[in-house]
């Protein structure tokens, strides 16, 4: 069963501009972690945040955890066309990592 | 640090045919590793969850007859699709956990199953 929830799902901005992703979950949580999947490839691990964080930064991205509301965002900001790729929270759930349906993000030059 | 290969990126195969997928943590000994499937422009489904030297934990509507996996190292595991039909053509990705218990995961390049 898919553990988060996210919109939108498809998301199509220009060179400059911010994106913003939002990710809500069902259950409790321990953290919340962001990862990045270009075409047809793996994912790579984008950031982390803990239960008890309200926002953490990282480069251009700013991640943000409501725990009242069980959900997250992610700002990537002044985006470029490399950032196109689609991003997908996850959600450690009894051991395994569970993710979201993920955003299409395209960042056009 | 933290790389995980995995191996073929991409394999086509005819029906009938069974075909292994390799999953390799270069520079650290996995405990766990985990292999989902993502069709296209969905999310990755957990398939199921491998611990070393023990056997995988499939989740729920996953044949285990149908995709094998073994984890016979601490650096190894390996998914093989039996008997394979055009339906079982998707993106099969696994991940891996360190002894280190890292919170994050990390994640193969990924292998595109073509069954023809």
């Amino acid at each position: 069963s898919q553990q988060g929830e996210e919109d939108p799902q498809a998301l199509s901005i220009q060179e400059g501009e911010n994106a913003t992703m939002n990710c809500s979950y069902k259950t409790s949580i321990n953290n919340l972690q962001w990862y990045r999947q270009n075409s047809g490839r793996g994912l790579v691990h984008l950031i982390l945040i803990r239960s008890n964080e309200r926002e953490k930064h990282s480069g251009r991205l700013r991640v943000t955890l409501d725990t009242s509301k069980k959900s997250s965002s992610l700002l990537i900001t002044a985006s470029r066309a490399a950032d196109t790729a689609s991003y997908f929270c996850a959600a450690p759930q009894g051991g395994k990592l569970i993710f979201g349906q993920g955003t299409e993000l395209s960042v056009k030059p | 640090g933290a790389v995980v290969s995995q191996h073929p990126s991409w394999v086509i195969c005819k029906s009938g045919t069974s075909v292994k997928i390799e999953c390799r943590s270069l520079d650290f000994q996995a405990t766990t590793m985990f292999w989902y499937r993502q069709f296209p422009k969905q999310s990755l489904m957990l398939m199921a969850t491998s611990n070393e030297g023990s056997k995988a934990t499939y989740e729920q509507g996953v044949e285990k007859d149908k995709f094998l996996i073994n984890h016979a190292s601490l650096t190894l595991s390996t998914l093989t699709v039996t008997s394979a039909h055009p339906e079982d053509s998707s993106f099969y990705i696994c991940s891996a956990r360190d002894r280190e218990a890292r919170l994050e995961a990390f994640f193969g390049q990924g292998t595109r199953l073509t069954v023809v």
